[in-house]
């Protein structure tokens, strides 16, 4: 079974602070991406990695950074936390296609909350 | 952009009763799956079925991709099946970047 685990299930940080959310797959997997949720807006893509040190912008990039130096690993930066940022933050991953789609599995997710 | 809708946005049933949830998209796609989001926010993957049938168990789904629409079967319902069923695609190029839908809220009442 695919496994995608994600380092805390709730997190409270301060306004300011600079934030790490950890993803990690164990199914060899090329692509990673970080979506967020909240009420009435659904599930919104913020980044996304094909490959080692690879990402590409989603649709709400801003105030947000990410990582990936080793292929199961995909973090997403906040680098000064806002209030705005509160949200439940969902990583998945999926085989890169060759021109097709394949399936994507998602974390437990973290619920965040700024401060 | 692809458009994802879904209906109905709620729904409420009796315990054993049968449902069937729709996803419609505006263009062609070459991935879509089917998820149901338990109570503490994990979306658990039901299908994965860009084009087709399939069946697991209680629940089955049906995309007829060229007609852009997906259905989802959910017969014999139980409490445990409440939650928030959502439909997403992902359409062109090799990302596989996943559209959601807004969700169907089903509340499965003994």
């Amino acid at each position: 079974d695919v496994k995608v685990t994600q380092s805390s299930r709730y997190l409270v940080k301060r306004t300011g602070e600079k934030v790490f959310l950890e993803c990690v797959q164990d199914m060899d997997h090329e692509n990673m991406f970080w979506y967020r949720q909240d009420p009435g807006l659904g599930l919104r893509l913020i980044y996304f990695s094909y490959d080692v040190k690879m990402k590409e912008k989603g649709d709400i990039p801003e105030g947000y950074s990410v990582s990936r130096e080793k292929k199961e690993r995909f973090s997403l930066i906040l680098e000064s936390a806002s209030t705005n940022q509160t949200s439940m933050y969902l990583c998945a991953s999926s085989l890169r296609p060759g021109g097709g789609g394949y399936e994507q599995y998602f974390g437990p997710g973290t619920r965040l909350t700024v401060t | 952009g692809i458009q994802v809708e879904q209906s109905p946005p709620d729904l409420i049933l009796q315990e054993g009763a049968n449902s069937t949830l729709r996803c419609n998209f505006s263009d062609s796609v070459n991935n879509l799956q089917w998820f149901h989001q338990n109570p503490w926010g994990q979306l658990i993957n039901l299908f994965y079925i860009p084009s087709g049938t399939k069946q697991n168990g209680r629940l089955s789904a049906t995309t007829v991709a060229t007609e852009r629409y997906s259905l989802l079967y959910i017969s014999s319902s139980q409490t445990t099946d409440s939650g928030v069923y959502f439909c997403a695609v992902a359409y062109g190029g090799a990302t596989n970047k996943l559209i959601f839908g807004t969700g169907t809220l089903l509340a499965v009442q003994p």
